[in-house]
């Protein structure tokens, strides 16, 4: 089975602070991706990466950026997290060229900035 | 840029009745994927279904099926014999067909989704 781990189900900053999300997968998968959900506005793509230290902003990059140093891990870094940046985030992986179908997601961290 | 829209926020079931679940997208591409995912409260995103906009044949998966209509960019989400376990919130998500290059990279385009409640 295809695993995608977040580093943190809940998690509170205070305003000001840089914030760290890690993500990790284990299948090898080229493709990762941070999305960010709020409610009424659904899932909003942040940033994704198509291989190591690759990356291309998605819809919604701004105050956000990405590190991508080893294959099965993808960081969102919040340079100095404020309270409009309280949100659930969530990861995603998926092969590139594989099956062209599955997006695996992991459970995702609930980030509250105060 | 795509644009995908659930107009439900919010929909609810009774038990073994049966649900339907709208969404209606945007695009000026001629093929392309659908999918329709589910979060539960655990919230781990789960793939319900998917549809090849060049397969005419509405997809299914058990109780679950979809009507696609291309021409009118309409893919809505049929939830038969509801049970308990169906309750979550449930997306509607579009992905362009990745091209000989593959530079779309499987980028999902979400709906803001619908929280679905089956009462017993």
């Amino acid at each position: 089975d295809v695993k995608v781990t977040q580093s943190s189900r809940y998690l509170v900053k205070r305003t000001g602070e840089k914030v760290f999300l890690e993500c990790v997968q284990d299948m090898d998968h080229e493709n990762m991706f941070w999305y960010r959900q709020d409610p009424g506005l659904g899932l909003r793509l942040i940033y994704f990466s198509y291989d190591v230290k690759m990356k291309e902003k998605g819809d919604i990059p701004e105050g956000y950026s990405v590190s991508r140093e080893k294959k099965e891990r993808f960081s969102l870094i919040l340079e100095s997290a404020s309270t409009n940046q309280t949100s659930m985030y969530l990861c995603a992986s998926r092969p590139m060229g594989g099956i062209p179908y599955e997006q695996y997601f992991g459970p995702g961290t609930r980030l509250t900035v105060t | 840029a795509q644009t995908v829209t659930q107009s439900q926020p919010e929909m609810s079931v009774q038990e073994a009745e049966t649900v339907t679940l709208s969404c209606t997208y945007d695009t000026s591409e001629s093929d392309y994927y659908l999918f329709w995912y589910k979060q539960p409260p655990s919230r781990q995103m789960i793939l319900v279904i998917r549809q090849e906009a060049y397969k005419q044949q509405n997809a299914t998966e058990n109780r679950f099926s979809v009507n696609f209509q291309k021409a009118a960019k309409s893919f809505s989400l049929k939830i038969s014999d509801s049970q308990l376990g169906d309750a979550a919130m449930y997306f509607c998500a579009y992905r362009s067909r990745e091209n000989a290059g593959g530079t779309s990279y499987g980028k999902l385009t979400f709906g803001q989704g619908t929280i679905l409640t089956v009462h017993p």
